[in-house]
């Protein structure tokens, strides 16, 4: 069955450090992946997707996230969060029929 | 370009009565939208998926009668709870893709607070 894992419940960083987001999926084929944002009270925001390719994908908002295919895994990482970047952040991997599979999420705090 | 409008974003409503929350895509045409649920603190729970002109495919355990979705156009889709209680109370989220594409998007969301 297709699952979504993002260990992190909460993360906090400092601004203008680095920051790593994790996620690990279980899908029996292809996975389509992405990665939503959403602020308090909003819908979510679409920051990145993998279909196929080059495995390191770019995003909106300085965001990148690597595909690992032996490790299920689809970081997302930004190598220097502003105090904007606070939010919520899931994973979510796609089917074949378009129906979307999202992790737990991970609340980020970033302190000045 | 792919936006998802949804409206009210935040609803108050007696117990009993029904509210009725539309979801609209603005700029593509929205072959399959999708209904959420959101619990606080928690992840997005699937409803419900609506392709247009079709009756909408019920998750397990979702109450088709008690959460009526309608996809009459391609740029449309409603979900209506009926004789609303304060379980019902939760944020609601809608989101649509287009035919053919792998990418879902979603509305700002309506909070329904039933009272």
């Amino acid at each position: 069955a297709q699952s979504v894992t993002q260990p992190d419940i909460h993360i906090t960083v400092s601004e203008g450090a680095s920051l790593e987001l994790r996620c690990n999926y279980s899908y029996g084929a292809t996975p389509y992946l992405f990665w939503y944002v959403q602020s308090p009270g909003q819908g979510l925001q679409l920051l990145l997707k993998y279909f196929s390719g080059d495995t390191l994908v770019q995003g909106i908002k300085g965001f990148e996230a690597e595909f690992k295919r032996s490790q299920s895994s689809f970081n997302l990482r930004k190598p220097s969060v502003h105090w904007s970047d606070a939010a919520e952040y899931f994973c979510a991997v796609g089917d074949t029929g378009n129906q979307f599979y999202f992790g737990t999420g991970t609340s980020l705090t970033v302190i000045p | 370009g792919a936006v998802v409008s949804q409206h009210p974003s935040w609803v108050i409503c007696k117990s009993g009565t029904s509210v009725k929350i539309e979801c609209r895509s603005l700029d593509f045409q929205a072959t399959t939208m999708f209904w959420y649920r959101q619990f606080p603190k928690q992840s997005l729970m699937l409803m419900a998926t609506s392709n247009e002109g079709s009756k909408a495919t019920y998750e397990q355990g979702v109450e088709k009668d008690k959460f009526l979705i309608n996809h009459a156009s391609l740029t449309l889709s409603t979900l209506t709870v009926t004789s609303a209680h304060p379980e019902d109370s939760s944020f609601y989220i809608c989101s649509a893709s287009e035919l053919g594409q792998r990418i879902q998007y979603f509305g700002a969301g309506t909070r329904l607070s039933v009272l």
